[in-house]
Formats: C-alpha cells, structure tokens, sequence
C-alpha cells in the first residue's frame, strides 16, 4: 500500500540547472498537492491540482510549474533552480472538499 | 493577523501526563480541521480531524472545537515519548478546493 510516493529523496543542484520533482499516488484521489517546508514557515502551498486537466497556484508558485500528468501523477518542475529553492518539498493528495491530505515523504533539494 | 497560529513551544511534559496543544485561526468561514504530527525529518502524518462543534476522540488523543471562539486544541493523554513531535494545526476555508493552510507547529517533548 503504497499511498504517496516521491522522487527523488534527496537532490543537490546547482545555481541555474532544472529538475522535474515526480509524485504518484494510488489512492484514487482526485486533487493532489505541492508544498515547501522551510524553518521558522511551516508549510506553504506551491500548486494543487483539484481535478485531472486542471492546476492553480498556491501561496509561492513563483519559481515553478506543474504538470498533472494523470489522475494518479503530479510533477513539480524548477526551471532554473535559485538558493531560495532549498527547501523540504512534499506532494500530498486527498479527495478534495474538506477531506484530509495524505503526503508523500519528502524530497530534500539544495541548491549551491 | 496570521491565518493559523499555533505556540511554537517547545512544550515539555513528563511521561504519562497531558498534553495540551492549542491552535487559532482567523477565518469564521473554516469547515475543516486536522492535526497531524511530524517527527523530524519526515513527512506529516494525519493523527485527527474534526469538522463539528464539540470533542472527538480516538484513542489517547482528543481534538476539540470551538468555532465561535475559533479554536481547536489536541489533548495527548497519557503522554509517551514516542509522542515528542512537532504538531501541525491545518484548517481548511470554505470555497477553497481543499486547501490546507497550516500553522507553523508546536514542538512537543514527553520526558521520561
């Protein structure tokens, strides 16, 4: 039972190279999440995808973009990694409304 | 005026006591309300919701709400240290698609 599941776990990037975070989930959920968590802010949403074919922008989508994939897969992409992007990345999916999220285990990204 | 606010702590009590975590949020409007529990370096784990006036209780852990004080406290009874984490307070607003917006956490200690 798989749930939420992240890759990568761990990345280092330089200043100015890309990366694609991947997430999938087997739950049947119809929205899926992205957060950060940094030190001393909690966690704040980048991007949500309330259904298939549809993505909005979250508190800090500066930066980034989304693809929803499938039902069952949400990436988050960097197209030019800054030092600001260090950061705990979580990917999260729930049935939406007013149900709880269920998140992946993180990918920790630095950037030099 | 912060949207979820939670009291950093850290909040230190000895094994077998009560734990009390308090959170506040600003928006009447909220329908939903979670607690989960982050051990460091992990992801967050959904622990309870709540969505209706009054006590909820699941084994040692009791969610409470008060919506016209706009508050919502998590009891720990019979506290274990394996329960020293970081707690997140999440509510969810109305009309919001299911966005979470959290607090940035109490840190607990249950000292043996």
């Amino acid at each position: 039972n798989a749930g939420v599941t992240q890759t990568p776990k761990f990345q280092v990037l330089k200043t100015g190279q890309s990366m694609t975070l991947q997430c999938a989930q087997d739950m049947n959920h119809n929205s899926m999440y992205w957060y950060r968590q940094d030190p001393g802010m909690g966690l704040r949403l980048i991007y949500y995808s309330a259904s298939e074919g549809t993505t909005d922008k979250g508190e800090v989508p500066n930066g980034y973009n989304v693809s929803r994939l499938n039902k069952r897969e949400f990436s988050l992409r960097l197209e030019s990694a800054a030092p600001s992007q260090t950061s705990v990345y979580f990917c999260a999916s729930g049935t939406g409304s007013y149900q709880p999220q269920h998140f992946g285990d993180g990918t920790r990204l630095s950037i030099l | 005026q912060k949207e979820v606010e939670q009291n950093s702590g850290p909040l230190s009590v000895p094994e077998g006591a009560i734990a009390s975590l308090n959170c506040t949020y600003s928006d009447r409007g909220s329908q939903s309300f979670f607690w989960y529990r982050q051990y460091s370096g992990k992801s967050p784990e959904l622990i309870m919701f709540i969505y209706s006036n009054g006590d909820k209780e699941d084994g040692r852990f009791t969610a409470q709400l008060n919506k016209a004080s706009q508050y919502v406290s998590l009891l720990i009874r019979d506290s274990q240290p394996s329960d020293s984490a970081t707690y997140l307070c999440a509510v969810i607003k109305e009309g919001s698609q299911g966005n979470l917006i959290f607090g940035k956490g109490t840190k607990l200690s249950v000292k043996p």
